[in-house]
């Protein structure tokens, strides 16, 4: 089954632990994003690769980091993790960005105390 | 740079009758846009997108939205509403000026009444 998985759902922890959120896809897509979305605001896009080793910033790239060392993984680091990134996270892949449907993860759920 | 603004915040309907969410972009190319509908506690799922052919694109769920350039809209329509419609749902659009790195509208929450 073609699917975007992300680990862990959810996640409450404290401010300044390092985190990683770890999404991977399972459709040879060239395209991975990252998005935060908070209520009112909708989704914004952190980080995105274009593929391996190809990784350019978002709208809202402070406090995090990405890496993409393989074609279908594309972890979300947080090396220390604030309140302000209290979200909901969602990955996203694509064939290539733009004119080709993205497919989302379930979604990760972070609490920062 | 490319931009979508979805007009509404929220929008709220009784079953069995039209629906209309509204979606403006500006883009200075041929822009792609797509439709995208969130459930509660949910990912996100395409329901439709236009690529520069038929204006009048159909979707899943009997959503369909028309393109319209001069109007520079991309409006998302169902004849009749259905309790299973309500959800969040997002306006996107991508083009080559803004690299084709897609553009997400605030969303607009659709509420169903019995």
């Amino acid at each position: 089954e073609a699917q975007v998985t992300q680990n862990p759902r959810y996640l409450i922890t404290v401010t300044g632990k390092k985190l990683t959120v770890t999404c991977s896809q399972n459709m040879n897509h060239e395209y991975m994003s990252w998005y935060r979305q908070d209520p009112g605001l909708g989704l914004r896009q952190i980080y995105y690769s274009m593929n391996v080793e190809v990784t350019d910033k978002g709208d809202v790239p402070e406090g995090y980091k990405v890496s993409r060392k393989e074609k279908r993984n594309f972890p979300l680091i947080l090396e220390s993790p604030s309140p302000n990134q209290t979200s909901l996270y969602f990955c996203a892949s694509s064939l290539n960005s733009g004119t080709y449907e993205q497919y989302f993860g379930p979604g990760t759920r972070l609490t920062v105390t | 740079a490319q931009s979508v603004t979805q007009l509404d915040s929220h929008v709220s309907v009784s079953e069995g009758t039209p629906v209309l969410l509204r979606c403006n972009y500006s883009s200075s190319y041929s822009p792609s846009l797509f439709w995208y509908v969130q459930h509660p506690n949910k990912g996100l799922q395409l329901l439709l997108k236009y690529t520069s052919a038929a204006t009048l694109v159909k979707g899943i769920n009997g959503f369909e939205a028309e393109f319209k350039k001069s109007e520079t809209s991309f409006h998302l329509t169902k004849p009749s509403a259905h309790m299973s419609d309500a959800a969040e749902y997002f306006c996107v659009v991508s083009d080559r000026g803004g690299s084709y790195i897609p553009t997400f509208g605030r969303g607009t929450s659709l509420i169903v009444h019995p």
